[in-house]
């Protein structure tokens, strides 16, 4: 159990366009969905918190207005890379969190491999 | 601030035993998680403390020490799989995820 999916696997898109990942809990309801980027041969680094139906909140640093995040559902999580530059390329990787109880475990998507031309 | 501690990178022998520790300083505490991060790959979960001591999970423990601030992650009988970056992370107080840098391993034969 616990399985969420991402979706593109992978992306390469022209400089200046948005690209849309997604997000899914495909065997439970994941209150809140947490985005990472992940350079080569560097940690995670976290880029935003969403908790469904409400706004995310983004790590500092990180431009709002340039990745959007919508948790519109206890099952889908978006992150839409606005205008997109190369500096943007980067593996980007979703987590969800059931929530409730004593065990707080981030169950994690395989990751998004965005590369910006 | 809040701060997670780990080497940066270790090298083992195929078959022997490894030790990755982990020094954290947090706002409140709610446990600590060990992730496996394959290169190219999403961190897979390892292992979950929140009481003091050790808790075995067939080849891989994980210990706890909360007034230390310690953990480590031990590996035994390494296997070549085992190359991976090893991930360890602290729950805080609004049992938000503090990550450590990761820790590299690398096995040789």
């Amino acid at each position: 159990g616990a399985v969420v999916s991402q979706h593109p696997s992978w992306v390469i898109c022209k400089s200046g366009t948005s690209v849309k990942i997604e997000c899914r809990s495909l065997d439970f309801q994941a209150t809140t969905m947490f985005w990472y980027r992940q350079f080569p041969k560097q940690s995670l680094m976290l880029m935003a918190t969403s908790n469904e139906g409400s706004k995310a909140t983004y790590e500092q640093g990180v431009e709002k207005d340039k990745f959007l995040i919508n948790h519109a559902s206890l099952t889908l999580s978006t992150l839409t890379v606005t205008s997109a530059h190369p500096e943007d390329s980067s593996f980007y990787i979703c987590s969800a969190r059931a929530g409730g109880g004593d065990f707080y475990e981030q169950y994690f998507g395989p990751g998004t491999r965005l590369t910006v031309t | 601030g809040q701060n997670i501690d780990q080497p940066t990178e270790m090298t083992a022998t195929e078959g022997a035993i490894v030790q990755i520790n982990c020094t954290y300083q947090t706002s409140g505490f709610n446990g600590l998680f060990w992730y496996q991060q394959h290169a190219g790959e999403a961190p897979t979960f390892l292992s979950y403390n929140v009481l003091d001591g050790l808790e075995e999970k067939g080849r891989f423990s994980s210990f706890l020490s909360r007034s230390k601030g310690y953990s480590y992650l031990l590996l035994k009988e390494l296997q070549m799989k085992d190359s991976a970056s090893y991930l360890c992370a602290a729950l805080d107080s609004n049992y938000q995820l503090i990550w450590g840098a990761g820790t590299k391993l690398i096995i040789k034969p």
